[in-house]
């Protein structure tokens, strides 16, 4: 199956600070990818899509300029998390979908990155 | 959106048969059924997709109802590398517009 690669794996950064986390699309071109955050014990949490060329349409109670999307390929897409806060500590994980030939849909998601704010 | 409802956990031995039902009451006519595996610190991974009868994969099968508004994973055989939490999810796939929005989940913990 398609792959989607995360990076970096794990961060640990100091409060006040920003960080960035790459989600691409291996072997397929991604229109739309969405970023969601998952605390420990707890189910996956939309943040927001992500549309090629396009402004990324974020859930409520997600702070767009806290949480900064760019999606400027079909391969890439980044996710910054400014002015970092302990509370901000949780596992970031992205998707991407591809739209199949045949009309139905698959989703793809990546491995995860595991933010640590000190 | 079409909610789910599936068991919180659930405890099975290996060699067993495990089944996880999952309710989607108001599933809407261009709706797909999709389940996902997380184990932990990882992301989920496709397990299967269907839209109607059963559906049949190299490690699951998935039965629908002529009403669809259930459906039921099956995993054969279970060994202890199949404990993690399987999610069920359901949304139009064909117009591109899904938004996958997950629930809780099953925890499957798997005993020797």
């Amino acid at each position: 199956g398609a792959v989607v690669s995360q990076h970096p794996s794990r961060v640990i950064c100091k409060s006040g600070t920003s960080v960035k986390i790459e989600c691409r699309s291996l072997d397929f071109q991604a229109t739309t990818m969405f970023w969601y955050r998952q605390f420990p014990k707890q189910s996956l949490m939309l943040m927001a899509t992500s549309n090629e060329g396009s402004k990324a349409t974020y859930e409520q109670g997600v702070e767009k300029d806290k949480f900064l999307i760019n999606h400027a390929s079909l391969t890439l897409s980044t996710l910054t998390v400014t002015s970092a806060h302990p509370e901000d500590s949780s596992f970031y994980i992205c998707s991407a979908r591809d739209l199949g030939a045949g009309g139905t849909d698959e989703q793809y998601f990546g491995p995860g990155t595991r933010l640590t704010v000190t | 959106l079409a909610k789910t409802t599936q068991p919180i956990s659930m405890d099975s031995y290996e060699g067993q048969e495990v089944n996880i039902t999952c309710s989607h009451n108001n599933i809407a006519t261009n709706d797909y059924i999709t389940w996902y595996q997380q184990f932990p610190s990882q992301g989920p991974r496709f397990i299967i997709q269907g839209y109607k009868t059963k559906v049949t994969n190299e490690v699951a099968s998935l039965f629908i109802p002529a009403d669809r508004k259930s459906s039921t994973l099956s995993l054969p055989r279970v060994s202890l590398s199949d404990t993690a939490v399987y999610y069920c999810l359901v949304g139009d796939m064909k117009t591109g517009g899904f938004k996958t929005i997950f629930g809780a989940g099953t925890r499957l913990f798997v005993k020797a």
